[in-house]
């Protein structure tokens, strides 16, 4: 069975500080996804990975950056975090075109 | 880009009525999935439709992918509470190396009362 393991369930950060989510797959997938998820807004991608160290801007990438060293791990970077990226980010993980398989989600809190 | 539109983004029925949630692309897809989060869970994959017209059912659930492959629906014949959860339609385009992409649409929350 696929597991996408996030690093952390529930994280507090303060304004202005560098955070890092890790998300780690064990199916030897390809493509790597974080989204973050908000009230009415669904799951907005941030960026992508469909190999290691490629990357690709999904529709919400500002502010965010992204690291792929190894093929079963994908870090998400807040360079200096900010009140508004407050959210729930999920990290997903697919073999080309098949379904994505989620991790159970970081709930991020910036004061 | 490619923008999906789903609706309603709630819905409230008593057990045992029908639910239906609608999924609107911008431009026509390769093949649309469907997801089913649970209340303080994660996104699961229920089924994806590839052909145009397509329709499948799982059990109670029907889904259908229209004829110009922009749309799609899933329809939910005498719901249960355990159907109670966000139900997420996403589009995938054609080609090239976006192809693992998926656009999400925003996601119905049904609400079962028993």
């Amino acid at each position: 069975d696929v597991k996408v393991t996030q690093s952390s369930r529930y994280l507090v950060k303060r304004t202005g500080e560098k955070v890092f989510l890790e998300c780690v797959q064990d199916m030897d997938h390809e493509n790597m996804f974080w989204y973050r998820q908000d009230p009415g807004l669904g799951l907005r991608l941030i960026y992508f990975s469909y190999d290691v160290k490629m990357k690709e801007k999904g529709d919400i990438p500002e502010g965010y950056s992204v690291s792929r060293e190894k093929k079963e791990r994908f870090s998400l970077i807040l360079e200096s975090a900010s009140t508004n990226q407050t959210s729930m980010y999920l990290c997903a993980s697919s073999s080309y075109a098949q379904p994505q398989h989620f991790g159970d989600g970081t709930r991020l809190s910036i004061l | 880009g490619q923008q999906v539109m789903q609706i309603p983004q709630y819905q409230h029925v008593q057990e045992g009525e029908d639910f239906t949630t609608y999924c609107n692309s911008s431009t026509t897809l390769s093949n649309i999935q469907w997801y089913k989060q649970r209340p303080g869970g994660h996104p699961v994959f229920l089924i994806q439709l590839v052909k145009s017209g397509e329709v499948k059912k799982q059990k109670r659930l029907t889904f259908q992918f229209g004829e110009a492959k922009k749309n799609s629906s899933l329809h939910i014949t005498a719901t249960q509470t355990t159907d109670v959860g966000t139900y997420f339609c996403a589009g995938r385009v054609r080609g090239g190396t976006s192809y693992g992409k998926l656009t999400f649409g925003q996601g119905t929350i049904l609400t079962v009362h028993p």
